[in-house]
């Protein structure tokens, strides 16, 4: 049972550049949540995307943007980098879009902005 | 607003009980979690409590306090792998969260055990 798969494992950028993470989901998913995780913190919730739709959205500037495919498998784009970009990004998977399903994360994509 | 507190450190011996707390206030309630995230590595899910009472998992048990905005997590018979740090999660009622699945997490507590 394949579990959620994220890529790339490790990123380092400049600041002012773009960058895109790439999340494929649990097998059997079909609701892909993305979180950023600062060094000692717990993770923010960014955003969570649906039936290739984002359906909520937390506290993060429109420089933060994401899509779904119709495999499921969903992208997290942050443009214009900044030095506080720096974060581990998580991407959880749960089933179905109902609110009560446990949430499963990937291994995460760290960020390093210089 | 969204709070949700857990202490910074805890240390532990192998072999022996650990109680976590956990203490939030939060738009609404519905359902707290426990996850588990050793350095580097993702949060892997540990429990979960929605009604009152205590939940238990094996090694691990979790319990709710719905009146009093509490949770906390037992570990028993710790062992060195237990070093890892916990996070206490929140997911806000559905009218407030807009019915989709969205998780209010503390800053987590790392836990280390010693021989």
């Amino acid at each position: 049972d394949a579990g959620v798969t994220q890529s790339p494992t490790h990123l380092i950028k400049t600041r002012g550049q773009q960058v895109t993470l790439r999340c494929s989901p649990k097998s059997g998913h079909d609701t892909v949540s993305w979180y950023q995780q600062a060094l000692g913190q717990g993770p923010q919730f960014i955003f969570q995307y649906y039936e290739e739709e984002e359906r909520q959205r937390g506290n993060f500037p429109d420089r933060f943007s994401g899509h779904q495919f119709p495999n499921y498998s969903s992208e997290l784009n942050v443009n214009a980098l900044l030095l506080g970009d720096s974060a581990l990004y998580l991407c959880a998977s749960s089933l179905g879009g109902r609110a009560q399903e446990t949430q499963y994360f990937g291994p995460g994509t760290r960020l390093l902005v210089l | 607003g969204q709070n949700i507190d857990q202490p910074t450190e805890m240390t532990a011996t192998e072999g022996a009980i650990v109680q976590i707390n956990c203490t939030y206030q939060t738009s609404g309630f519905n359902g707290l979690f426990w996850y588990q995230q050793h350095a580097g590595e993702a949060p892997t899910f540990l429990s979960y409590n929605v009604l009152d009472g205590l939940e238990e998992k094996g090694r691990f048990s979790s319990f709710l306090s719905r009146s009093k905005g509490y949770s906390y997590l037992l570990l028993k018979e710790l062992q060195m792998k237990d070093s890892a740090s916990y996070l206490c999660a929140v997911r806000p009622s559905a009218w407030v969260s807009g019915g989709y699945n969205k998780l209010i997490f503390g800053a987590g507590t790392r836990l280390a055990v010693h021989p």
